[in-house]
């Protein structure tokens, strides 16, 4: 199963609403999570199962989507919220991820 | 608390071999999925291999073969044996969880270890 993000990098300001986009080259029901990553740090779980956020994880963080179409959206921007975003399925192996979207600052 | 210590990285020529090892700590890596993911400099993430709760293994086509993936349930620990390494392994390894309460996603990863293949 291949993962398409989209954009691969965007610009925003702090504020803004931000949506990503992944697409699975096939159906994945809902099996389908969102991580972070800063530089030089480990990918961190934001969301699971399409939609569910991680414990802890702030609220302006939610995901939708089903199927092969997929969507992470950040209502508000905030300053530690530049980073890089994959998706990764994780209905089958191999767990597949996105090839990655960073959000950086205008 | 759920702690992934890797280490083992380092430089090593091309052909050459290396283990990596994954301490875990707060749970049991016996009874748990475990993967080891790759990112090369300034490239995405990459599945590598898996060990499945029951022990067996599963592997990436571009490590299958070469990489074998184990654990030592005494030492709750994981490891990555790596062989006839190539410029395009050069990577950070990070080893990670699955578990069933995030549907399979990964929700806890180590820190990471650099392994660098180069003469």
């Amino acid at each position: 199963i291949q993962l398409t993000q989209s954009p691969s990098s965007l610009s925003a300001s702090v504020g803004d609403r931000v949506t990503i986009t992944c697409r699975a080259s096939q159906g994945i029901s809902s099996y389908l999570a969102w991580y972070q990553q800063k530089p030089g740090k480990a990918p961190k779980l934001l969301i699971y199962a399409a939609s569910t956020l991680l414990g802890g994880v702030p609220s302006r963080f939610s995901g939708s989507g089903s199927g092969t179409d997929f969507t992470l959206t950040i209502s508000s921007l905030q300053p530690e919220d530049f980073a890089t975003y994959y998706c990764q399925q994780h209905n089958s192996d191999p767990r597949a991820f996105g090839g990655g979207t960073k959000v950086e600052i205008k | 608390e759920v702690q992934l210590v890797e280490s083992g990285g380092g430089l090593i020529q091309p052909g050459g071999s290396l283990r990596l090892s994954c301490v875990a700590s707060g749970f049991t890596v016996s009874n748990t999925y475990m993967v080891w993911v790759r990112q090369a400099p300034g490239k995405g993430l990459e599945w590598v291999s898996v060990v499945y709760s029951a022990g067996s293994t599963n592997y990436g086509d571009s490590v299958r073969g070469r990489f074998t993936a184990s654990r030592d349930t005494s030492k709750n620990t994981l490891y990555l044996e790596l062989n006839s390494l190539r410029a395009e392994d050069t990577a950070v390894y990070y080893c990670a969880r699955s578990t069933r309460d995030v549907s399979g996603a990964f929700d806890y990863w180590g820190q990471g270890t650099l392994v660098t293949v180069s003469s």
